[in-house]
């Protein structure tokens, strides 16, 4: 089993509302990840979780609040988003094994702010 | 730090000519290196990987890709290029030190028929 699982596949959500996006894999790995991408343009770290721990935090604003509580599963907490906050979000996962890993992607939570 | 460019934001190809994106990197070490094919609205897949030894390594869907370190290039190429190719392409970086992966600004690619 390769695959990383991403619900919901698309989510709209108002910008008072809270929301969480869930990312799931049995692949044994200890990092994982959330991305942000907008269209056209290249997939942003987020956060990075090793060994269920915050490792990276890319100076989101806290409105995006991670959590990881099992080394299978990884939340992303979204409250009083703005409509910029509008894109594809990404959950990866990999081996924690230094550099010399690739990253499984997800196939992304559609996100839209109104 | 780290960085990636892709020089191409668009390439049109014909169906069964050959492609090559670019991809130039800056890292202070050896790097760790991908590509990636995303198609409209879908994660991304893995295509292929550098990380030691045999400077041309082969992927799946028929691509290949040749690190070049005195260029810092990783450019990636198929010999003949089938519609289901199009895509955005991105080429990545990863340092030893961490698990941070930095993208290019990724390539369209376009197949006419």
């Amino acid at each position: 089993d390769t695959e990383v699982t991403q619900t919901p596949k698309h989510l709209v959500m108002g910008m008072t509302n809270k929301k969480s996006l869930k990312c799931e894999q049995h692949m044994g790995h200890r990092a994982m990840y959330w991305y942000k991408q907008k269209a056209k343009k290249p997939p942003e770290l987020m956060f990075v979780y090793s060994y269920e721990k915050l490792s990276i935090n890319e100076s989101v604003p806290s409105r995006f609040s991670p959590e990881c509580p099992n080394s299978s599963l990884l939340n992303l907490h979204l409250h009083a988003l703005q409509p910029e906050d509008s894109a594809l979000y990404l959950c990866a996962s990999s081996q924690q094994d230094g550099g010399s890993t690739e990253a499984f992607f997800g196939q992304g939570t559609r996100l839209t702010v109104v | 730090a780290q960085s990636v460019t892709q020089p191409d934001i668009h390439i049109t190809v014909s169906e069964g000519a050959s492609l090559e994106l670019r991809c130039n990197y800056s890292y202070g070490a050896t790097p760790y290196l991908f590509w990636y094919v995303q198609s409209p609205g879908q994660g991304l897949q893995l295509l292929l990987k550098y990380f030691s030894g045999d400077t041309l390594v082969q992927g799946i869907k028929g691509f290949e890709a040749e690190f070049k370190r005195s260029q810092s290039s990783f450019n990636l190429r198929k010999p003949s290029v089938h519609w289901s190719d199009a895509a955005e392409y991105f080429c990545a970086v990863q340092g030893a030190a961490g698990n941070k992966l930095t993208f290019g600004g990724g390539t369209r690619v376009l197949v006419k028929p």
